[in-house]
């Protein structure tokens, strides 16, 4: 099954650190969002990339940055890290004009 | 942006009774309202979603409806089984965008 992966699972990071996390779409989608998912949170809208530039942007700071590649994939950067970044962050994929997300099982961060 | 509010924040229901999570949004403009189930540690699955064209939407237990005029939509799990346990997320979708605005989840718990 050619779902959503994301790497790493989990990962510890140290305030004032730079952190990078990754997400394969499933197969035959080009859209990837992110999402924040505080503990006992709703999931909250990062950005979203098509094409391979930002397309929507979430009320997130600048220290939040994104890529995508040719072959889709994605990454989220975010840059000195704090406590309150600690989350799970979440990759769904979609298709550009489609509605149906399929969400990765998220990277558990811990800002420490 | 879309402002979407979820009721209630957690539910406990005993086996094979009805369960019923609102949500409300802000947004008259919104076309389209996914529900998501999250289980614990793992990702966010769709399991029934609606357009706005439409006023409701049966899945076998599973029932969603939508009332545009008055913007709420509402999730209907029938015969409720204990693993229906999780947590339920409601979201509406902009028209014009193609990123998801989640309501805050509610927490079923069905009692055997």
């Amino acid at each position: 099954d050619a779902g959503v992966t994301q790497s790493p699972t989990h990962l510890i990071k140290t305030r004032g650190q730079q952190v990078t996390l990754r997400c394969s779409p499933k197969s035959g989608h080009d859209t990837v969002s992110w999402y924040q998912q505080a503990l006992g949170q709703g999931p909250q809208f990062i950005f979203q990339y098509y094409e391979e530039e930002e397309r929507q942007r979430g009320n997130f700071p600048d220290r939040f940055s994104g890529h995508q590649f040719p072959n889709y994939s994605s990454e989220l950067n975010v840059n000195a890290l704090l406590l309150g970044d600690s989350a799970l962050y979440l990759c769904a994929s979609s298709l550009r004009q489609g509605e149906g997300y399929t969400f990765g099982s998220g990277t558990r961060l811990t800002v420490v | 942006g879309e402002n979407v509010e979820q009721h209630p924040s957690t539910l406990s229901v005993q086996e094979g009774d009805s369960a019923v999570i609102k949500c409300t949004y802000s947004d008259s403009a919104s076309n389209y309202f996914p529900w998501y189930k999250q289980e614990l540690g793992k990702r966010p699955q769709l399991i029934i979603d609606i357009r706005s064209n439409v006023g409701e939407k049966k899945d076998q237990r599973i029932a969603v409806t939508l009332n545009k005029t008055a913007k709420h939509f509402s999730l209907h799990i029938t015969e409720t089984q204990p693993e229906d346990s999780a947590v339920y997320f409601c979201a509406a979708r902009w028209t014009g965008a193609n990123n998801l605005f989640f309501g805050t989840g509610t927490r079923l718990t069905v009692i055997p």
